[in-house]
């Protein structure tokens, strides 16, 4: 059974940073893209970022390009995202993903329970 | 980038009734599209990929068409357990894009 743990999640203030981390197992980490998607409070899903599977290759949405650090440790089976310069519009419920690539067509089969990011002074 | 539009924004209707939610892209995608079901407090489930296919464990009554820029998800007969937020989703270039969501709300 595939298993995504979140870890990391709290509040910070603006301009200050977190990392989030994403522990995987019941599958074989290394065979595959893993992503961040994040989930304002009551709002619509957002993709933030994704890095392939052997993590030569990184990728972010423009709201959080410059800011946001997606990066993996196959030997550890985890996905870290490491964000600074946290903004208010930065709330969010962050979730783990685990990417499914089949030709063009790319989508999450697993998702993580999510970990809550709360910007505030 | 491409743009997704979900439709209705909210459907209000019955158990046992069919439900029809529509997702339409700003260009032309293909089948390159994935549906996902997502529940109040809890994360999203995906239901279809690759336009038609069903992922493992979703119910017959999930089927999902369409091709180019429209797209549909039916739900054949609402069961209690379906009432919930439908997204559709889609990556060109290794940026993804979901569409807004459709709520599917008990009359």
């Amino acid at each position: 059974e595939v298993q995504l743990l979140e870890s990391g999640g709290g509040l910070v203030q603006p301009g200050g940073s977190l990392r989030l981390s994403c522990a995987a197992s019941g599958f074989i980490f290394n065979n595959y893209a893993m992503s961040w998607v994040r989930q304002a409070p009551g709002k619509g899903l957002e993709w933030v970022a994704g890095i392939s599977d052997s993590g030569e290759s990184t990728y972010s949405a423009d709201s959080v390009k410059g800011r946001f650090t997606i990066s993996r440790d196959n030997s550890k089976n985890t996905v870290y995202l490491q964000m600074n310069s946290l903004r208010a519009d930065d709330t969010a419920l962050y979730y783990c993903a685990k990417d499914v690539s089949l030709w063009e067509l790319q989508y999450f089969d697993s998702w993580g329970q999510g970990a809550l990011v709360t910007v505030s002074s | 980038e491409i743009v997704l539009t979900q439709s209705p924004a909210t459907l209000s209707l019955s158990p046992g009734e069919r439900a029809t939610l529509s997702c339409r892209a700003s260009q032309s995608i293909n089948t390159y599209l994935a549906w996902y079901q997502q529940k109040p407090g809890q994360s999203p489930r995906l239901l279809i990929y690759g336009a038609t296919t069903r992922a493992t464990g979703i119910p017959a009554r999930f089927s999902g068409s369409g091709s180019g820029t429209d797209f549909t998800l039916t739900i054949s007969s609402l069961e209690p357990e379906d009432f919930a937020v439908y997204y559709c989703q889609h990556r060109k270039n290794w940026v993804f894009t979901f569409g807004p969501g459709t709520k599917v709300e008990i009359k």
